[in-house]
């Protein structure tokens, strides 16, 4: 069964200064992976998703996320954080079977 | 606009009540899904249906149940089996054709359980 791992449960930045969250799977051949934001009280919204291809991928409000089989990461990268990226940050794999595996997050801070 | 209504937002309900969970959604996508939010436990999957009428346990099935008699429409009961309802339960949804399931899940604002 595949598995995903969020290492940092809790991380904080000051604004402006770059971010990488860190995501690393498991799973037998190369997944779907995803990154997803939630809002407090909010449900998630898609920052952005690796199917194939060329390995960095761009998202939505500035974020990219670059995937590396040799190490089973998904890690997700932002040049300058902005206090409204404040958020939680979910990682997540889907083998294609339709039962997307989620981890358990992380709680991005950000400091003025 | 297209989305998911996940109704109400809040929700309380005394011990040893069974409790229904609307999700409505109109995005025209075949599958449905159930998810269950702990602090720090990230989403666990409830259920989950790829087509009208017909549904699967997902990792913590126990204590719920789900109908799927339309295509937009996806309800939770909680039921008095489940040992620990109180929680922020999620709906969500994804295009299955013609890609398959490669594409992201689309979710609802959640419904938060209070059980006392």
């Amino acid at each position: 069964a595949q598995s995903v791992t969020q290492p940092d449960i809790h991380i904080t930045v000051s604004e402006g200064a770059s971010l990488e969250l860190r995501c690393n799977y498991s799973y037998g051949a190369t997944p779907y992976l995803f990154w997803y934001v939630q809002s407090p009280g909010q449900g998630l919204q898609l920052l952005l998703k690796y199917f194939s291809g060329d390995t960095l991928v761009q998202g939505i409000k500035g974020f990219e996320a670059e995937f590396k089989r040799s190490q089973s990461s998904f890690n997700l990268r932002k040049p300058s954080v902005h206090w409204s990226d404040a958020a939680e940050y979910f990682c997540a794999v889907d083998p294609n079977a339709g039962k997307s595996t989620f981890g358990d997050g992380t709680t991005l801070t950000v400091k003025p | 606009d297209g989305g998911i209504t996940q109704s109400p937002k809040y929700l309380f309900r005394k011990e040893g009540q069974n409790v229904t969970l609307s999700c409505e959604q109109n995005l025209n996508h075949d599958a449905m899904y159930w998810y269950r939010q702990d602090p720090g436990q990230g989403l666990r999957l409830i259920y989950y249906s790829q087509i009208v009428n017909d549904f699967q346990k997902g990792d913590i099935a126990e204590g719920y149940s789900v109908s799927r008699e339309k295509k937009e429409s996806f309800p939770l009961t909680v039921t008095s089996a489940q040992k620990n309802p109180t929680a922020f339960y999620l709906c969500a949804s994804k295009m299955t054709r013609p890609g398959g399931y490669n594409s992201p899940l689309h979710f609802g604002n959640g419904t938060r359980l209070t059980v006392t």
